[in-house]
């Protein structure tokens, strides 16, 4: 079975440059497999903030931005802030269902 | 504005079912899709199903032996089912509307905590 695969956590520093990553344990990412990312901080609901490879939802900030890199999705975020740390999942739609990565834990220190 | 709320016994006892149900309020069920999603204690999320406005279903493949999902349009409520649950179903359980045009989750619930223990 394919596995989504995330970094489990990585660091930036206020004001940084940082891209998360988003693969498969066999193949590559495109955006056929319409790469979507949720934030989701301790204790709270998930929130939707890209789908589609690199749109959007409404309210995210325009330092976030998805896209397709070598043979991942990725979700970069410019001149991060404080409160960007937390939790990212991306999702792959994969076989007419979904696939959760397992996560990256992002620290903004 | 769509808005969901999950509810449901917040206990389960070993080997019995798991029963949720998510009211959607601000919209008409009948005009979307809808998915299920848990979140074990301090693990990842995961994908349980989803439920189409056909009344067609597509769930995880590692659970589809135990799970059905349904859809009551007349409540504008949809539930899940887990047969013969363990504690590995000890979760955060979120209902969230889908979008199959893109493939995505737009809204979620607030979720709920199910434990399963005797």
């Amino acid at each position: 079975q394919t596995v989504v695969t995330q970094e489990p956590s990585f660091s930036v520093s206020p004001g940084g440059t940082v891209t998360l990553t988003c693969g498969l344990s066999s193949g590559s990412v495109s955006s056929g497999y319409y790469p979507s990312w949720y934030q989701q901080t301790p204790g709270q609901t998930p929130r939707t903030f890209i789908y589609n490879t690199n749109t959007r939802s409404s309210g995210v900030p325009d330092r976030f931005s998805g896209s397709i890199l070598g043979n991942k999705a990725a979700l970069t975020i410019t001149g991060a802030q404080a409160d960007d740390g937390s939790d990212y999942y991306c999702v792959l739609y994969m076989g007419g269902g979904m696939v959760f990565g397992g996560g990256t834990k992002l620290t903004v220190l | 504005q769509v808005q969901l709320q999950e509810s449901g016994p917040g206990l389960v006892k070993p080997s019995e079912t798991l029963s949720l149900t998510c009211t959607v309020s601000g919209g008409s069920i009948s005009r979307y899709h809808w998915s299920w999603i848990r979140q074990p204690p301090g693990k990842g999320l995961e994908w349980i199903g989803n439920i189409y406005y056909s009344g067609s279903t597509k769930y995880n493949p590692a659970l589809k032996s135990r799970v059905i999902i349904s859809v009551d349009t007349s409540k504008n409520q949809y539930s899940l089912k887990v047969n013969s649950v363990s504690p590995a179903d000890t979760a955060i359980y979120y209902c969230t509307r889908w979008f199959d045009h893109y493939y995505y989750m737009d809204v979620w619930g607030k979720g709920t905590t199910v434990t399963v223990s005797s």
